[in-house]
């Protein structure tokens, strides 16, 4: 059974450094894993989405890895910005049979970024 | 191009009845997948539909059901409503069931507070 944890649960960090978030996964066999941000009292805004045979993927000051050897990806934000506090997800799409499956969410790290 | 839509945005139940809510993908997308998200469990697997035949069922109660019309909206029903249900509802949509090949698109989704 696949399960999806994200660390740390909260993090606070002044505006211009650059930050790591963390998504481990225990069932290396994912078909992908996709980064959302999600606004307070809204829904999910799809962030990333890095196919399992891909390491990396990029877009502006996002960069995602992932490395299904050791269960983990990782999201990169370079120069944080008050404008990137949000709860970011992480979700592994796990495939069932007959090429169904479903997203499997980590609890979310919640990024305040203080100006 | 218009994203997910979700209807209402906010419900007001009383315990005991039934809700229903409603989902219109994105335009070409054919795969509705339906999300709970509460501050307990975090985003939960509900359901997925395909050319209007439900393909993945998370482990919620027969309550819970959808279903999907030939337009690929999608609509979720509720019954018997418990105070538990009250939630954000998060509809998502994708090219196809390999969702995972092309990533998932939320909605803003429907917060249902039961009372």
């Amino acid at each position: 059974k696949q399960e999806v944890t994200q660390i740390p649960a909260a993090l606070s960090v002044p505006e211009g450094e650059n930050l790591v978030l963390n998504c481990s996964f225990t069932d290396s066999a994912i078909y992908n894993l996709q980064w959302f941000r999600q606004d307070p009292g809204k829904g999910l805004t799809s962030l990333l989405l890095i196919q399992s045979s891909q390491r990396e993927q990029t877009s502006g000051r996002l960069n995602a890895s992932l490395d299904k050897s050791s269960g983990r990806s990782t999201l990169y934000i370079a120069a944080s910005q008050p404008g990137d506090s949000a709860t970011y997800l992480c979700a592994a799409f796990s495939r069932g049979s007959g090429n169904t499956g479903k997203l499997i969410f980590g609890q979310g790290t919640t990024l305040q970024v203080k100006p | 191009k218009a994203g997910v839509t979700q209807t209402p945005r906010y419900l007001i139940k009383t315990r005991g009845q039934q809700v229903t809510l409603s989902c219109s993908p994105i335009s070409g997308h054919r795969s509705v997948s339906w999300y709970q998200q509460t501050p307990g469990q975090g985003l939960q697997f509900l359901f997925e539909y395909f050319s209007e035949t439900q393909r993945n069922k998370g482990n919620f109660p027969g309550r819970f059901s959808g279903r999907q019309f030939s337009n690929s909206r999608s609509e979720m029903n509720v019954s018997t409503l418990e105070l538990g249900d009250s939630a954000l509802y998060l509809c998502a949509s994708s090219l196809s069931t390999k969702g995972g090949s092309y990533g998932y698109t939320f909605g803003s989704g429907t917060r249902l507070t039961v009372v």
